[in-house]
């Protein structure tokens, strides 16, 4: 199955808050992807870490990746509203193509 | 530059009939991908293009099929449409394969009545 889980489905926050979640995946990837999505319209990428990465940053953005847990992390630090949209990782498999998992995570911040 | 475009955004169909979705790459990808996205299941792989060829396919039955012609221009189409095909359809582009960012349209919205 091409379905990982993100957790938490559903995250709440106050402004300025850090916000984290995290996803895990099944197969061997050669990078990693965070991508968002604002109210059902299209997904804007966010941040890439390869697989031979283990921490990557962009402005208030820091990523994680585990490969021997087969997971990844990503943490908004100062989180503000305008970061409320739902968060979804997507992985290039070794065998070339790209999967986005489940239902993501829905990010709520509350000014 | 401009980015990825889908057309049309909005399209209601009835039971039966059959729909065939647009998506035009940024100018020099060579690659697209197409995602459903409902409610229920979150975001589904369809299926992706490079080069005109379709290189995957997702879990999707015989009904979706896809295309890519010679100037990365893809098409997909779904014949029978039945009421659980209402969904957000994504195309995303890309320049190469792999390790690269996916770049998506604004999706076409398909309601089945």
């Amino acid at each position: 199955s091409q379905q990982g889980e993100e957790d938490p489905q559903a995250l709440s926050i106050q402004e300025g808050e850090n916000a984290t979640m995290n996803c895990s995946y099944k197969t061997s990837i050669n990078n990693l992807q965070w991508y968002r999505q604002n109210s059902g319209r299209g997904l804007v990428h966010l941040i890439l870490i390869r697989s031979n990465e283990r921490e990557k940053h962009s402005g208030r953005l820091r990523v994680t990746l585990d490969t021997s847990k087969k997971s990844s992390s990503l943490l908004i630090t100062a989180s503000r509203a305008a970061d409320t949209a739902s968060y979804f990782c997507a992985t290039d498999g070794t065998g070339g193509f790209k999967t986005i998992f489940g239902a993501g995570t829905r990010l709520f911040v509350k000014a | 530059k401009a980015g990825v475009t889908q057309t049309p955004r909005y399209l209601i169909k009835t039971r039966g009939q059959q729909v065939t979705l647009s998506c035009s790459p940024i100018s020099g990808h060579r690659s697209v991908s197409w995602y459903q996205q409902t409610p229920g299941q979150g975001l589904q792989f369809l299926f992706e293009y490079f080069s005109e060829t379709q290189r995957n396919k997702g879990n999707f039955p015989g009904r979706f099929s896809g295309r890519q012609f010679s100037n990365s221009r893809s098409e997909m189409n779904v014949s029978t449409l039945e009421l659980g095909d209402s969904a957000l359809y994504l195309c995303a582009s890309s320049p190469g394969i792999t390790n690269t960012e996916a770049f998506f349209g604004q999706g076409t919205r398909l309601t089945v009545v």
